[in-house]
């Protein structure tokens, strides 16, 4: 069974930094890239980033370019996402979910990771 | 970038009745679209890939089709169990890998 447990959300503060992370189960993690998509609370889905399935190729979102991260450590089936000079408009619910073999779509979602930015 | 717009943002339909999902992209994306359901406090779910295959174990009641711009999601005969709000994807291409801004369907 397939298995996405997300890690390290919680409250941080305008302009400050955090690591989510999420290791998989049930599967050959290495042979499949992973996504994080957010959602903001009472808002529809949006697509943060994306990480081919050796790191080698490496996605984002306009709107988190050059402030967050994608990595993935592939012998401890993890990926994550550094997320720094966080605003508020970052607050959201985060859900790892596991790409297919090929196409970009999620066909597994783990439960998700509040990250709330707020003074 | 390519948009992906959905309509209605919301309907309302009795039990039984057959309900129809539109998402629209701004250039074509062949049938790279996913569909997803998702209902309150839960992560999403995927429903169909590729445009018109139904993944394992959803009902068949569940149905997509189209290509190119213009795709419909049919539910074609509607339970109180899929009361939710869906969500079309484009999935392949350049990224961004956009989202349409959601459906929420009650009853």
């Amino acid at each position: 069974e397939v298995q996405l447990l997300e890690s390290g959300g919680g409250l941080v503060q305008p302009g400050g930094s955090l690591r989510l992370s999420c290791t998989a189960s049930g599967f050959t993690f290495s042979s499949y890239a992973m996504t994080w998509v957010r959602q903001a609370p009472g808002k529809g889905l949006e697509w943060v980033s994306s990480i081919s399935d050796y790191g080698q190729s490496t996605y984002y979102a306009e709107s988190v370019k050059g402030r967050f991260a994608i990595s993935r450590d592939n012998s401890k089936t993890t990926v994550y996402l550094q997320m720094n000079s966080l605003r508020a408009d970052d607050t959201a619910v985060y859900y790892c979910v596991k790409a297919p073999g090929s196409g970009w779509y999620s066909d597994y979602w783990g439960q998700g990771t509040l990250v709330t930015v707020s003074s | 970038d390519i948009q992906m717009t959905q309509s209605p943002s919301s309907l309302s339909a009795s039990v039984g009745d057959r309900v129809t999902i539109t998402c629209r992209a701004s250039q074509g994306i062949s049938i790279y679209l996913a569909w997803y359901q998702q209902k309150p406090g839960k992560p999403p779910k995927l429903l169909i890939h590729s445009a018109s295959t139904l993944r394992s174990g959803v009902p068949s009641r569940f149905s997509g089709s189209g290509s190119g711009t213009a795709f419909t999601l049919t539910i074609s005969s509607l339970q109180p169990e899929d009361v939710a709000t869906y969500y079309c994807q484009k999935s392949a291409y350049d990224p961004p890998w956009t989202f349409g801004q959601g459906t929420k369907v009650e009853i």
